[in-house]
């Protein structure tokens, strides 16, 4: 089944304790990216991917690290979390993009972080 | 930065009834896609229309898109409770480098 799974799906932590979300997806994107979801501000985008070893940030990137060293994976990393990430991540993919049109994109379930 | 805006923020309507979402968006696009997601979870996909389409159906699912005017819309037909769900439209930001969702409309659907 063609999907994007997302680990953990639930995630209460503390300030500081490092931590991080991964992300798979098993129809050979190429594109993937992490947004995070707030009440009243919508879906902002943090990193994005175009391919393997090509990453870049979208409007929100403090605070978070990605990385794609393989095609399928794309964990998003939080060195030093605090309570402003409080958030509902979700975790993208869709297939090659060609400039300014994009493909329908396959979202994760979630992943439900709570920063104390 | 908000590419696309739905109107309304939220609605409220009657099992049977028609819904009707809208979108605005602010740069030239080739594409432009609606999405759903029900309570907490993730998105999925509803429908794209290219930019040289002026309507498109999927079942119960009508949209439309004037580039003119930069806008789209969705229509829902016949609503049913199972369509209680925030819909978002999204299209590439500016540079063309992401896809830009907006704040999403909310519609509930009672029985």
């Amino acid at each position: 089944e063609a999907q994007v799974t997302q680990n953990p799906r639930y995630l209460i932590t503390v300030t500081g304790k490092k931590l991080t979300v991964t992300c798979s997806q098993n129809m050979n994107h190429e594109y993937m990216s992490w947004y995070r979801q707030d009440p009243g501000l919508g879906l902002r985008q943090i990193y994005y991917s175009m391919n393997v070893e090509v990453t870049d940030k979208g409007d929100v990137p403090e605070g978070y690290k990605v990385s794609r060293k393989e095609k399928r994976n794309f964990p998003l990393i939080l060195e030093s979390p605090s309570p402003n990430q409080t958030s509902l991540y979700f975790c993208a993919s869709s297939s090659a993009l060609a400039y300014r049109s994009y493909n329908e994109q396959f979202f994760g379930p979630g992943t439900r972080l709570t920063v104390l | 930065s908000q590419q696309g805006e739905e109107d309304p923020q939220a609605l409220s309507i009657q099992e049977g009834e028609n819904a009707t979402m809208n979108c605005s968006y602010k740069t030239s696009i080739n594409n432009l896609q609606w999405y759903r997601q029900n309570s907490g979870r993730g998105l999925v996909h509803l429908i794209l229309i290219r930019s040289n389409e002026r309507e498109k159906h999927s079942g119960r699912l009508r949209v439309t898109l004037d580039t003119s005017k930069k806008s789209s819309s969705l229509l829902i037909t016949a609503s049913r409770a199972a369509d209680t769900a925030s819909y978002f439209c999204a299209t590439a930001n500016q540079a063309g480098t992401a896809l830009i969702f907006g704040k999403g409309t909310t519609l509930s659907v009672s029985s």
